[in-house]
């Protein structure tokens, strides 16, 4: 089984600050991990994914996360932070690239409220 | 570039009518996925198929139905809507690329 701990459901940071948004996820096999963002009564936007290659990944919008295996986790961050970021964000974990029988397992999820 | 597509993104809707939520992909890849999001909460899967003919009940109970005659079309039913059924539904395909469609809010007065 598989699952994912969003540490705070709410993550307020001033315009230029680091984003830091925590995931730690458990999987009994080597998982792919993926990062979501989510704009008020919008569907879901991938912003990066992780399927064991580089452990630095890149994605949209100046995001990056870093998995580590050691720690089980995959926290997302961004440099600088801009008013356009504030949104809901979603980790998810699959054992399976395509998604599997059980498709993708969700953390609660983020809320990232940009400070002007 | 390939597409999910739902409709519809919004329905107000009394209780005990039929409704059918459509979703479908130019892909034309077999894995397709539901998943329902109350306000403010995580997403769960309540459907999933394989492909054609074949679908699967997800981790979260769901009195909605599914089905895949299809590769391009994956809709979702409920046959008797009840306002605890209010929530958003999402359909995704290959989501290893991360393609969601734009989800359908439904409220069942």
């Amino acid at each position: 089984a598989q699952s994912v701990t969003q540490l705070g459901s709410h993550v307020s940071v001033s315009e230029g600050a680091l984003v830091l948004l925590r995931c730690n996820y458990s999987s009994s096999v080597p998982p792919y991990l993926f990062w979501y963002v989510q704009y008020p009564n919008q569907g879901l936007q991938l912003l990066l994914k992780y399927t064991s290659a580089a452990t630095l990944v890149k994605g949209i919008n100046g995001f990056e996360a870093e998995f580590k295996k050691s720690e089980t986790s995959f926290h997302l961050t961004k440099p600088s932070a801009h008013m356009s970021d504030a949104a809901e964000y979603f980790c998810a974990v699959s054992e399976e690239s395509g998604g599997g029988a059980d498709g993708l397992t969700f953390g609660k999820g983020t809320h990232l409220i940009i400070q002007p | 570039e390939a597409d999910i597509y739902q409709t519809p993104r919004y329905l107000v809707i009394g209780t005990g009518k039929k409704i059918t939520l459509e979703c479908s992909q130019t892909m034309g890849h077999d894995k397709m996925y539901w998943y329902q999001q109350d306000p403010g909460m995580e997403l769960h899967l309540i459907h999933y198929s394989y492909g054609v003919n074949s679908t699967e009940k997800g981790d979260l109970s769901s009195e909605s139905t599914v089905s895949r005659i299809r590769t391009e079309h994956f809709p979702l039913t409920l046959e008797s809507a009840r306002p605890s059924h209010t929530s958003q539904y999402l359909c995704a395909n290959l989501l290893v690329r991360g393609f969601f469609g734009p989800g359908t809010r439904l409220t069942v007065l």
